[in-house]
């Protein structure tokens, strides 16, 4: 079986700062995503990836920039920090189907 | 964009009941509504998915029911155990594209 792992798990920021989110996998799945969950929230698209080198805009794509450099590596950046925003970012990869998430990395902007 | 409503946000049930969500989605285009559970503290789950070529699916006490006409799609727990408590979120795709879009969440409790 693989894995996805989030680093860090814990991100605290302060308001205005650029803020880097890591992800990496070892199923070797094409398809990665970055979700972010509000607290008792719902998931919202950011930016998801079909290949190396490709990104495609959700939703809620203001604000964030992302990377896909390697296949197995999608990282997410957070351009300037909102003062007291808190909330966990989800990363995922997909085979067919199923989409498998990473534990995520909880961020609170001070 | 695809955009899903899910309903209700809150569900309580007693314990041996069934419990049904109800979600509906915008881009007749959506071919794919997987379901995903998420427990307290961890990530979501997938538990069920249902394809446009079926209008019903079940796996144990989970079924899913699709009516492509009317653009909705509803997950039913037969048979509710306390270990059903979570919460539920179901998600549809595009033909053709890696695109999936969650509803809002259905925080369910079963009480026994």
């Amino acid at each position: 079986g693989g894995i996805i792992t989030q680093t860090p798990k814990f991100l605290i920021g302060q308001e205005g700062q650029k803020l880097t989110l890591k992800c990496q996998q070892n199923f070797n799945h094409d398809t990665m995503y970055w979700y972010r969950q509000d607290s008792g929230k719902g998931l919202r698209l950011i930016y998801y990836s079909i290949t190396e080198n490709d990104l495609q805009k959700g939703d809620l794509s203001e604000g964030y920039d992302a990377s896909r450099e390697k296949k197995s590596s999608f990282s997410l950046t957070v351009t300037s920090a909102q003062k007291n925003e808190m909330a966990v970012f989800l990363c995922a990869s997909r085979d067919w189907g199923t989409l498998y998430f990473g534990s995520g990395t909880r961020l609170t902007v001070l | 964009g695809e955009q899903v409503e899910q309903l209700p946000s809150i569900l309580r049930v007693q314990e041996g009941s069934s419990a049904s969500i109800n979600c509906s989605y915008e881009d007749s285009a959506s071919n794919y509504f997987p379901w995903y559970k998420q427990e307290p503290g961890e990530n979501p789950k997938l538990i069920i998915d249902i394809r446009s070529n079926m209008e019903r699916k079940q796996i144990q006490e989970l079924i899913v029911l699709l009516d492509k006409k009317a653009k909705r799609f509803s997950l039913h727990i037969t048979d509710t155990q306390p270990g059903d408590s979570a919460m539920y979120f179901c998600a549809a795709s595009q033909g053709g594209s890696a695109k999936l879009i969650f509803g809002e969440g259905t925080k369910l409790t079963v009480s026994s």
